[in-house]
């Protein structure tokens, strides 16, 4: 089964510094996503990103956030300089089109980021 | 906005037994889907079931269904046949059905803690 695939598994990082999460959606799959999960809490939307460009940001993703799909393939998320309450698990997840049938988000294991 | 409420931190059931999973959601919006997600220990999202707001019979994957009541805007999720492998955490999700607007993302409830008893 087709499957979305993240990287890092986990990544540590100092405070202040950039990173970027990688995603590689399914390949057929139109919308891109990022969710946030601060450890013990619910999963939050950060943004969503169609036909190369964001559809729809919460008030989560300020402007340190960035999201890119540089080559066609890849989706990634760029936190420009990074705090200690940036520490979360980041998902993934794409979706095919439109209907119920496409409505089954696949997400990715997601990446834990910790500030440090 | 939307909100998904999960009234219950934690459930507890045996092991072949049936447990059913509450949730709540405010919506003004008639059309919208609806979906359980399962995160087990290893933390990725599991999809495990979704409805479409406006069709009336009620969603079944193999042990797992939902009863969804819209007038109460309720849709909890049963479980029979409960087996060691459930156990997770199990969050309830809507989805705007609007086209366009931005409306795109997925509300999360905080998720019910399933423990299942050998």
């Amino acid at each position: 089964e087709p499957e979305v695939t993240q990287t890092p598994s986990h990544q540590v990082t100092q405070m202040g510094q950039e990173v970027i999460l990688r995603c590689v959606p399914i390949s057929n799959h139109l919308y891109f996503y990022w969710y946030r999960q601060i450890l013990g809490q619910k999963v939050e939307f950060l943004v969503s990103f169609y036909n190369n460009e964001i559809s729809e940001k919460s008030e989560i993703f300020d402007d340190q956030f960035s999201v890119e799909r540089p080559d066609g393939s890849n989706f990634t998320l760029k936190i420009r300089s990074t705090k200690l309450e940036d520490s979360a698990m980041y998902f993934c997840a794409s979706r095919a089109g439109w209907g119920l049938a496409n409505y089954g988000y696949t997400f990715g294991s997601g990446t834990r980021l910790t500030v440090v | 906005a939307q909100t998904v409420t999960q009234s219950q931190p934690e459930m507890s059931v045996q092991e072949a037994e049936t447990v059913t999973l509450s949730c709540t959601y405010d919506t003004s919006e008639s059309d919208y889907y609806l979906f359980w997600y399962k995160q087990p220990p290893s933390r990725q999202m599991i999809l495990v079931i979704r409805q479409e707001a406006y069709k009336q019979q009620n969603a079944t994957e193999n042990r797992f269904s939902v009863n969804f009541q819209k007038a109460a805007k309720s849709f909890s999720l049963k479980i029979s046949d409960s087996q060691l492998g459930d156990a997770a955490m199990y969050f309830c999700a809507y989805r705007s059905a609007s086209s366009g607007g931005g409306a795109d993302g997925l509300t999360f409830g905080k998720g019910t803690h399933l423990i299942i008893q050998p």
